[in-house]
């Protein structure tokens, strides 16, 4: 089973600053198979980036995905304040499909 | 629109039984798979298993396997999620979410909380 890491646990911003969440995978990814939620409490887990760095539909462009191999990063070009959530990341390449633990995005 | 709505909160004691859903609407059930993903109190998500209900097609997380049953009837487009006998570990929210033919979910539910305690 593919173990994914991410890092910060918490990371503490402002709004307008730049996110940069970290993702690394026990072993290489193949291809692209890197997705990215955001998730608040209450509310459905919302895909974010699939494919390492493909927005989803109705994404907005200041989050970006990038990466290769067992790193794999999302930044949030200037943060909005409905951007403060638990961010996961996702390996579907190997069976059973994991993700990591969870980065919290919390208002400095 | 397309959805997927799912059955609300339950609260049951270690040894019982249960099976929540979750439903499908605005897209054809039958040809997408559906899986389940389970998020315990402070702690992250965990992908459980998958269905195809076009087949029956079941893949499930070797941490879940023999603990739960994925299951759907595809006369009403709904998915289920169930245990024969609950564990007070169990508790947790568990998440219905639509994976595209790659593998990521595109498509999530609300969630629903199981508590299991006596």
């Amino acid at each position: 089973e593919i173990v994914l890491t991410q890092s910060p646990d918490t990371l503490s911003l402002s709004p307008g600053e730049r996110a940069t969440l970290s993702c690394r995978a026990s072993q290489r990814i193949p291809s692209t198979y890197i997705a990215w939620y955001q998730h608040k409490v209450g509310q459905a887990p919302r895909l974010l980036i699939y494919g390492v760095f493909n927005r989803a539909a109705g994404i907005p462009d200041r989050f970006s995905g990038s990466g290769s191999g067992t790193d794999f990063t999302l930044t949030i070009s200037r943060l909005e304040p409905e951007d403060f959530a638990v961010y996961y990341c996702q390996q579907y390449s190997s069976s059973p499909d994991t993700f990591g633990q969870g980065t919290k995005l919390e208002i400095k | 629109e397309v959805q997927l709505v799912q059955s609300g909160a339950e609260v049951r004691k270690p040894g019982e039984s249960l099976t929540i859903s979750c439903k499908g609407s605005g897209y054809t059930f039958s040809n997408y798979w559906i899986g389940w993903v389970r998020q315990m109190p402070g702690k992250g998500l965990e992908w459980m298993g998958i269905f195809y209900p076009a087949d029956s097609d079941t893949r499930y997380s070797p941490s879940f396997q023999g603990q739960v049953t994925i299951s759907a009837d595809t006369s009403i487009d709904t998915a289920y999620l169930q245990w024969k006998t609950l564990k007070a570990s169990d508790t947790a929210i568990y998440y219905c979410a639509r994976p595209t033919s790659w593998g990521y979910f595109d498509l999530w539910g609300r969630g629903t909380l199981v508590t299991v305690s006596s």
